[in-house]
């Protein structure tokens, strides 16, 4: 079984500043995925990195896929509020038939005023 | 906008008792994902279906779940008896056909055993 190590497990900030959270694994993935999950709620997906090296932006979020398809990190700038959340990385390994999607262990951040 | 369905939101049941989920995924979608979370941690998966067949059931504990989706549409997860250590969030996802890994999640069933 795949592991996907996540850090910092928990990150407590204030509004403004900025955070990365890291993806780690010794297995090579065929892309990665980033999603958010609130208390009570599923997880909602984000981006998916598939190319080595890639780097994806969403409003003030940036994801980056390591060259060797290992790793990934999130950057968040001036964080806000509503960026509090589990964060969870999740890579895909095609497997024959299907592709397989694993979870690493999560990042809990939370964002005060 | 399209979402994945999951019945009951919450469920509190004895040690011993059977419980079951059930899931209906985005219209469509060829592949459904079962998942447990244990709070604060990331999700495991259990079993994973491309249509009507199990393509990945090794991390579900056969002597007491189950898992089936009969017509490749809505799927049952069942657990009998429930243990003590099966307390979480039972989760739900599906993504349009077996090499596509953007998974769409339901709100999940938090199960509590008591």
């Amino acid at each position: 079984t795949q592991l996907l190590e996540q850090s910092p497990q928990f990150l407590s900030i204030q509004e403004g500043e900025n955070l990365t959270v890291y993806c780690n694994s010794s297995s090579v993935f065929s892309s990665l995925q980033w999603y958010r999950q609130e208390p009570g709620e599923g997880p909602v997906l984000l981006v998916t990195v598939v190319t080595g090296g890639e780097v994806k932006k969403l409003k003030r979020l940036t994801f980056q896929f390591g060259d060797a398809r290992k790793d990934s990190s999130l950057h968040i700038t001036a964080a806000q509020p509503g960026d509090t959340g589990l964060y969870l990385c999740a890579g895909a390994e095609n497997t024959g038939t299907a592709s397989k999607l694993t979870f690493g262990t999560g990042t809990r951040l939370q964002v005060t005023l | 906008e399209a979402e994945v369905a999951q019945s009951p939101r919450y469920k509190i049941t004895e040690k011993s008792q059977a419980v079951a989920f059930w899931c209906d995924p985005i219209s469509g979608h060829a592949t459904l994902y079962w998942y447990r979370q244990i709070l604060g941690q990331g999700p495991e998966l259990l079993v994973q279906f491309q249509d009507e067949s199990v393509v990945d059931d090794s991390q579900l504990p056969k002597d007491r779940f189950s898992a089936e989706r009969l017509k490749g549409v809505d799927s049952t997860l069942k657990i009998q008896p429930a243990e003590l250590g099966d307390s979480a969030m039972y989760l739900c996802a599906s993504s349009t056909g077996p090499r596509d890994t953007e998974a769409f999640f339901g709100q999940g069933t938090r199960l509590t055993v008591v």
